[in-house]
């Protein structure tokens, strides 16, 4: 079954500076990535995704860029502020089935 | 607007009992799931859905049941609560396609197992 390894588990940044995130996935049958930002005591939400025949996906301050024959795939955050602080989780969806399995997560906290 | 709805926010449950989590969703939704998360291990896969009776194992099914008899409801049933079973549950659905699309996750239930 697929398998996907998020790296780093704690991130601090400090305001403003950039964040990035890694996971690598296992299932070369995974075609869809999406990302999702959990706030504390809230439940998880889609902030960015991307599909295998795409190699990099914009949205404002967010990106995600994807490495097929690496298998690996990565969030960038620019221009952090203190409301990006959360925990945030990769994803990777088998094509076949769409069973989606995460990342073990990564709390990324904004130093002001 | 999805909605996914969970039908405990906080549960406290006795060792050996038989638990039922339920999840709906009013979006027509073909997928469904069940995680659980725990600190450190992020959201794991216990079963999924991905039509009416149909059910697939994730990745730690032991301990734990399903049941999907209509469209919109997905329960979770721990046959014989045992207390390493205290965590967050967390239900999603998604629309079937294109290999896969947005998830939307249920508020949670916060089991604890005593």
């Amino acid at each position: 079954g697929e398998n996907v390894e998020q790296h780093p588990s704690t991130l601090s940044v400090q305001e403003g500076d950039s964040a990035v995130i890694k996971c690598t996935y296992s299932d070369s049958a995974s075609n869809y990535f999406p990302w999702y930002k959990q706030e504390l005591g809230k439940r998880p939400q889609l902030i960015i995704d991307i599909r295998s025949n795409v190699g990099e996906k914009k949205d404002q301050r967010i990106a995600v860029t994807l490495n097929k024959t690496a298998k690996h795939f990565s969030l960038h955050i620019t221009e952090t502020q203190p409301e990006d602080s959360a925990v945030y989780f990769c994803a990777a969806t088998n094509f076949g089935n769409e069973k989606l399995t995460f990342g073990t997560g990564t709390r990324l906290t904004i130093i002001p | 607007d999805v909605k996914v709805t969970q039908s405990s926010r906080y549960l406290v449950k006795r060792t050996g009992e038989k638990v039922f989590l339920e999840c709906v969703q009013d979006m027509d939704h073909e997928n469904m799931f069940w995680y659980r998360q725990d600190p450190g291990l992020g959201l794991r896969l216990i079963y999924f859905s991905y039509d009416v009776k149909m059910k697939e194992k994730g990745d730690i099914p032991e301990g734990y049941s399903v049941s999907r008899e209509k469209k919109e409801r997905f329960s979770l049933i721990l046959e014989s609560a045992s207390t390493n079973q205290t965590s967050m549950y967390l239900c999603a659905s998604s629309l079937e396609g294109a290999g896969g699309t947005e998830a939307f996750f249920g508020q949670g239930t916060r089991l604890t197992v005593v």
